[in-house]
């Protein structure tokens, strides 16, 4: 299966809190995207993760890709009320065109101030 | 700067009322894209196209479809709005070259309200 399950579905948090979500497959894949998805907006890329156990940092944010490839985590410090959003990660399809995307099913983060 | 543009950002139509959302792009991309999208829910992809190139999705309604006159611009036509159809409809691009990642840059979507 190329499902992506992604947890937690909600997340309420304080300002200033720490928070991590995951993105899970049973399957490998060559690369995994995240989004960031403000209210009434569209998802905006965050980063690519390409290489197993590749670490990339923006800003207060941490992307991970696991080392075998099949799962990947964001880490935000010391959350802001700005980092509220719906976070999602997608990666490739493996049949059909290549060009589609299989999102996972999202985490609604709400920062409280 | 280059970006995707949603037109209208909000539209209101009556159940059964054909409409169109329009979408453009500066990016020059290959690929153009349609999304669904219900409240805190992941976007479903309802077709795109590569070129001129219509990829339709396996379970896609034939109430939807879509037109692509040139790169820059592509519609999502809804022949007969039905109350289940209320929802964010994006439209993303990407450059879709083979061995690229298949980034996507997505608009600001059109809010649909069906009455």
């Amino acid at each position: 299966t190329q499902l992506l399950e992604q947890s937690p579905q909600f997340l309420s948090i304080q300002e200033g809190e720490n928070l991590t979500v995951y993105c899970n497959s049973s399957s490998v894949f060559s690369s995994l995207q995240w989004y960031r998805q403000e209210p009434g907006e569209g998802p905006v890329l965050l980063v690519t993760v390409v290489t197993g156990g590749e670490v990339k940092k923006l800003k207060r944010l941490t992307f991970q890709f696991g080392d075998a490839r099949k799962d990947s985590s964001l880490h935000i410090t010391a959350a802001q009320p700005g980092d509220t959003g719906l976070y999602l990660c997608a990666r490739g399809r493996s049949s059909g065109s290549a060009r589609q995307l299989t999102f996972g099913s999202g985490t609604q983060l709400t920062v409280l101030p | 700067d280059a970006m995707v543009i949603q037109n209208p950002r909000y539209q209101v139509t009556q159940f059964g009322k054909p409409v169109t959302l329009s979408c453009s792009q500066t990016l020059n991309h290959n690929v153009m894209y349609w999304y669904q999208q219900k409240s805190s829910q992941a976007p479903k992809l309802l077709f795109h196209y590569y070129d001129k190139d219509f990829n339709n999705e396996a379970d896609t309604p034939d109430n939807f479809q879509s037109r692509r006159p040139n790169t820059s611009f592509c519609f999502l036509d809804i022949r007969s709005p039905g109350l289940g159809d209320a929802a964010m409809y994006l439209c993303a691009t990407s450059r879709g070259d083979r061995g690229y990642y298949n980034e996507q840059f997505f608009g600001p979507g059109t809010r649909l309200t069906v009455l």
